[in-house]
């Protein structure tokens, strides 16, 4: 258990359908994070935000639709998804973005998109 | 960012000591190195982190060489919950503070 939590931990979804990603951290962090892994890749950062504030959104295509409404929560929105968007989505935080922190990562939502 | 060379995998017997080495040689003096493993399916747990000293906590002991172009975790009693893949990362924070995941290196504990 490390104070971050993800749901759903599993979603199966339609090309056309929209869906939502929650994630919730009880440690008081400032800093929450998207990752996805995909089948035999390394974990990919999405987004980043801190107070709050998104600071990094590392080219991801627009129907990924993030949202922080306070530093505890995190949703990632989806719409019209692609089959290979079908992965691991992680959440992590941490105390802040700055230099030497470490990150709690939740369980993660496994995405299939048919 | 410096870039670290880990092997694919490895082997380790359950109960002995399992050191995992990690080549950074391009890193810098104010770079970190931090390892991270991953459990099948679940999300990346962080286990230790250092700059110049070697360190321990009560996971494992991470050894830097003098001149920090590599490093070694040591997981002292592997035990089959250790079976994971176990990601070495330089980090440097400021503005550059992400973390960087590679492939790692996949350690296998057998009974």
């Amino acid at each position: 258990e490390t104070g971050v939590t993800q749901t759903p931990r599993h979603l199966v979804m339609g090309m056309t359908n929209k869906k939502s990603l929650k994630c919730e951290q009880h440690l008081g962090h400032n800093a929450m994070y998207w990752y996805k892994q995909s089948a035999k890749k390394p974990l990919e950062l999405m987004f980043v935000y801190n107070f709050k504030e998104q600071t990094e959104n590392n080219s991801v295509p627009s129907r990924f639709s993030p949202e922080c409404p306070n530093s505890s929560h995190l949703f990632l929105h989806l719409h019209t998804l692609q089959p290979e968007d079908s992965a691991l989505y992680l959440c992590a935080s941490s105390q802040d973005q700055r230099e030497g922190r470490e990150q709690f990562f939740g369980p993660g939502t496994r995405l299939t998109v048919l | 960012d410096a870039k670290t060379t880990q092997p694919t995998s490895m082997d380790c017997a359950e109960g002995r000591a399992a050191n995992l080495p990690c080549n950074h040689s391009t890193i810098s003096g104010n770079e970190y190195v931090y390892w991270y493993r991953q459990i099948h399916s679940q999300g990346p747990q962080y286990i230790i982190h250092g700059l110049k000293n070697n360190e321990t906590n009560e996971m494992a002991s991470l050894i830097i060489t003098e001149d920090r172009k590599s490093s070694t975790l040591i997981l002292p009693h592997a035990t089959l919950r250790d079976t994971a893949v176990y990601y070495c990362i330089v980090y440097s924070g400021g503005s550059n503070y992400k973390l960087t995941f590679g492939k790692g290196t996949l350690l296998t504990v057998n009974p």
